[in-house]
């Protein structure tokens, strides 16, 4: 079974740009969480998406948004970029996502992320 | 607040030696606590997980940990480590908010380096 894929691996953009990152889930996963990872602050929750819709948000500014396909696959957006967005985004995926708490079944499987460089 | 201490943010270890990597957290009841790896340049792999029950949890690649309510910790064990055990290892815990969602915090991690 494939893993929990993302791209670009790297990217590198300005400030005041644009960027969607993508992340496909593992096959059968309806639940794709998103995080941003930097050096000093760990992992930051960012938002959690199931069957195409929202259900749990972090604490970001309205810069961060994201959706889900019928198939899945969830797209991240981050507009107007900050040089503090500079970071490792990583998704997660699992079948039924944080809805009522995990389940000794229910894993988080972590893609390889996308390392983003705002200069 | 809720949150997740990592006190050790690098720790070195000859190839052999036993680990022990801390982890306290701060939630007023009994969270779900987990223990994540990540290698360099990948994404982060499940150590291990405690929901309840059995305070001492098994994981995958030789690791343990011991969850000890009175001194809200889970500590990550492995009585000898190996030189591919280097990576950065972050505790986790699963909370349900005010709002009622539930969501996960994980500490800063800990860069563990083997020496051969």
């Amino acid at each position: 079974k494939a893993g929990v894929t993302q791209t670009p691996r790297y990217l590198i953009k300005t400030r005041g740009q644009q960027v969607t990152l993508s992340c496909s889930p593992i096959s059968g996963h309806r639940s794709v969480s998103w995080y941003q990872q930097t050096p000093g602050q760990g992992l930051q929750f960012l938002f959690e998406y199931f069957s195409e819709t929202q259900r749990n948000k972090g604490n970001f500014p309205g810069r961060f948004s994201g959706r889900q396909f019928s198939n899945s696959r969830s797209e991240m957006n981050v507009s107007t970029l900050e040089l503090g967005d500079s970071a490792l985004y990583l998704c997660a995926s699992s079948l039924f996502g944080l809805a009522g708490g995990p389940t000794l079944q229910e894993t988080q499987y972590f893609g390889p992320g996308t390392r983003l460089l705002v200069l | 607040a809720q949150s997740v201490t990592q006190p050790d943010i690098h720790i070195t270890v000859s190839e052999g030696a036993s680990l022990e990597l801390r982890c306290n957290y701060s939630y007023g009841a009994t969270p779900y606590l987990f223990w994540y790896v990540q290698s360099p340049g990948q994404g982060l792999q499940l150590l291990l997980k405690y929901f309840s029950g059995d305070t001492l949890v098994q994981g995958i690649k030789g690791f343990e940990a011991e969850f000890k309510r009175s001194q809200s910790s889970f500590n990550l064990r492995k009585p000898s480590v190996h030189w591919s055990d280097a990576a950065e290892y972050f505790c986790a815990v699963g909370i349900t908010t005010t709002s009622g969602t539930y969501k996960y915090i994980f500490g800063t991690g800990t860069r563990l380096k083997v020496l051969a």
